[in-house]
């Protein structure tokens, strides 16, 4: 079955360190997508990317760096920089149409040792 | 810019009861809407769309009507069930300029009690 995988399902990061979260989809869509969640909130956009290779900002890419070298990997690397990086992380992808919808992972829970 | 615009929770119900989850939008373009739903601890899943004024999306007991005149798209249940209880988004999809960043509301909370 075609869908998204994101790993791992949880991460803790230490003082100081990079981490990065997996996202792979086998959906064949140009567009992928990071989102944060935070508790009681909705999503928002981390960084996204229409095509291999490029990608652009979102509301809220301090701290955050991707990377898009093969149209089905889209890794988020959480950075030092990010002093509060405790949150939900869900990745999406959707076919470049406006009638589609996204397809989400199940999430990466990361949380601060 | 586009929004979303959704009723805040939580809503919270007893089985069998009617359930209406309003959501309201402005966009430049002629988007397409969506409802998804997030199960805890879990990623959002397509629970319906409509893509054109005056569609009617539904699946699982759930229905909503694309209204242009009202640019609503609120999310109606006539008997909802213990297992309905998660969090509920409103987002709609335009294309602009080439880009296409889907814009999402902030999510309603549904907690029904048998």
């Amino acid at each position: 079955d075609g869908g998204i995988t994101q790993s791992p399902k949880y991460l803790f990061r230490k003082e100081g360190q990079n981490v990065t979260l997996s996202c792979e989809q086998n959906l064949n869509h140009d567009a992928m997508y990071w989102y944060r969640q935070d508790p009681g909130q909705g999503l928002r956009l981390i960084y996204y990317s229409q095509i291999v290779n490029d990608f652009q900002k979102g509301d809220i890419a301090e701290g955050y760096s991707v990377s898009r070298e093969k149209k089905e990997s889209f890794p988020l690397t959480v950075t030092s920089a990010q002093k509060n990086p405790t949150a939900f992380y869900l990745c999406a992808s959707t076919s470049y149409t406006r009638d589609q919808p996204q397809h989400f992972g199940d999430g990466t829970r990361l949380s601060i040792l | 810019g586009d929004s979303v615009t959704q009723m805040e929770g939580p809503v919270t119900l007893s089985e069998e009861a009617f359930l209406t989850i309003n959501c309201t939008y402005t966009a430049t373009g002629y988007p397409s809407l969506f409802w998804y739903v997030q199960y805890p601890g879990e990623g959002l899943q397509l629970l319906l769309k409509a893509t054109k004024a005056d569609d009617k999306g539904s699946n699982k007991g759930f229905e909503a009507t694309y209204r242009k005149e009202t640019t609503s798209f609120h999310l109606e249940k006539g008997s909802v069930q213990v297992s309905d209880s998660a969090v509920y988004f409103c987002a709609l999809s335009a294309t602009s300029g080439g880009s296409y960043i889907p814009t999402f509301g902030r999510g309603t909370s549904l907690i029904v009690h048998p």
